[in-house]
């Protein structure tokens, strides 16, 4: 069973901080995406990330692919209030169509 | 508006009743999908179609019955459903199953609740 562990579960921060959640796994993955779910909503693509090492950058928000494409971490800077929400990583098996999501990180920024 | 609309948005049934959720999507999108979502729990797949074709089934009970009429609707019979059967059903399309890099198009879900 290919499993994907996000850290930390749950994160309650103030507005204008910084913070780092994590995706890991043991199985490489061809890309990894990272998705937010806001209450009530689903879940919205953010980025995906294919090649090891990969680093994007959405506005106040810096996406990493660990060199062995097994992992990878989300950082946000200088948090805001919209900024909250649960945070879903989902590994991508190009080879047989699969896509293996984790529990998620659960953000509030309070203002 | 995400371009996936899903009806209803709440549901609570009794543990006798027959009901069905419903997606459309607008997208031109060819694979649609039916994730469960739990507290706690990561998305579980459910069913996969491919150019309206059932591609996958990952062991749901049969209590579930999906539909998919055409590549731009997709619905979730719902019969004699149990108490843990309660959750946010969210339906996903991309534009086709064999590309996943992609990623999902979601709706916004249908909370269900069996009582």
């Amino acid at each position: 069973t290919q499993l994907l562990e996000q850290s930390p579960q749950f994160l309650s921060i103030q507005e204008g901080e910084n913070l780092t959640v994590y995706c890991n796994s043991s199985s490489v993955f061809s890309s990894l995406q990272w998705y937010r779910q806001e209450p009530g909503e689903g879940p919205v693509l953010l980025v995906t990330v294919v090649t090891g090492g990969e680093v994007k950058k959405l506005k106040r928000l810096t996406f990493q692919f660990g060199d062995a494409r097994k992992d990878s971490s989300l950082h946000i800077t200088a948090a805001q209030p919209g900024d909250t929400g649960l945070y879903l990583c989902a590994g991508v098996h190009t080879s047989y169509d699969k896509v293996i999501f984790g529990p998620g990180t659960s953000l509030s920024v309070i203002p | 508006e995400t371009g996936v609309t899903q009806t209803p948005r709440h549901l609570v049934m009794g543990m006798t009743n027959k009901k069905s959720l419903k997606c459309e999507q607008h997208l031109g999108h060819n694979a649609m999908y039916w994730y469960k979502q739990s507290a706690k729990k990561p998305l579980e797949l459910m069913f996969v179609y491919n150019f309206k074709e059932q591609t996958e089934n990952n062991s749901v009970p049969s209590r579930f019955s999906p539909e998919c009429p055409n590549s731009s609707h997709l619905f979730l019979h719902l019969h004699t459903l149990q108490p843990e059967d309660s959750a946010l059903y969210l339906c996903a399309s991309s534009p086709t199953q064999g590309a996943p890099i992609y990623g999902y198009t979601f709706g916004s879900g249908t909370r269900l609740t069996v009582v």
